[in-house]
């Protein structure tokens, strides 16, 4: 069974930091990932798919990578911002494509 | 706008009173599913539907039923809720295929007291 984790659980940097997040998961065969971004009290928001046949996609400050052969994805947001606070969620979905496994979340403070 | 509404954000219910979660979405989606958020225990799926009258059970689908009569709608019941499904409830949907994004709801809360 697919297990997806993500350290850290919490990250605090200042403003303007460029940053890493991490996401590894035990089952290489997905063919994609996903990446969430939580504000406290809210829904989840989809940042980025990345697909197995992809090792990069780019969404203005954000860019996540695959590795499936390491079993590892990164989440990299450039110049961070305040705004930037949130718990940032990875999730793969299962063979069947049914169901997404989700990681416990980084939750990122940007300090101004 | 494309969006997956959930109602309502808010509930408290009283042990035993049965209840009604809604999920609807405008993007004439196939898949649809509903998660749970724990303290601890992160997001784990209850149920999914496929397409119109096709469902099955996630991970947690005890004291959970679904139905998928139309495509847009894909509601959540609980007959008798009890304290340990108080909870932050997720609804999802996206297309049909491997490469598709998923799509959530803003979330509902509840409370059973």
């Amino acid at each position: 069974k697919q297990e997806v984790t993500q350290i850290p659980a919490a990250l605090s940097v200042p403003e303007g930091e460029n940053l890493v997040l991490n996401c590894s998961f035990t089952d290489s065969a997905i063919y994609n990932l996903q990446w969430f971004r939580q504000d406290p009290g809210k829904g989840l928001t989809s940042l980025l798919l990345i697909q197995s046949s992809q090792r990069e996609q780019t969404s203005g400050r954000l860019n996540a990578s695959l590795d499936k052969s390491s079993g590892r994805s990164t989440l990299y947001i450039a110049a961070s911002q305040p705004g930037d606070s949130a718990t940032y969620l990875c999730a793969a979905p299962n063979n069947a494509g049914n169901m997404l496994t989700f990681g416990g979340g980084t939750r990122l403070m940007v300090k101004p | 706008e494309a969006q997956v509404t959930q109602n309502p954000r808010y509930l408290i219910t009283v042990t035993g009173k049965k209840l009604t979660v809604t999920c609807s979405q405008n993007m004439n989606h196939e898949y649809m599913s509903w998660y749970r958020q724990d303290p601890g225990l992160g997001l784990r799926q209850i149920y999914y539907s496929m397409n119109v009258e096709v469902t099955d059970k996630g991970d947690v689908p005890e004291g959970y039923k679904v139905s998928r009569k139309e495509k847009r709608n894909f509601p959540l019941i609980l007959e008798s809720p009890s304290p340990n499904q108080t909870s932050l409830y997720f609804c999802a949907s996206r297309r049909q295929g491997q490469n598709t994004e998923a799509f959530f709801g803003q979330g509902t809360r509840l409370t059973v007291v």
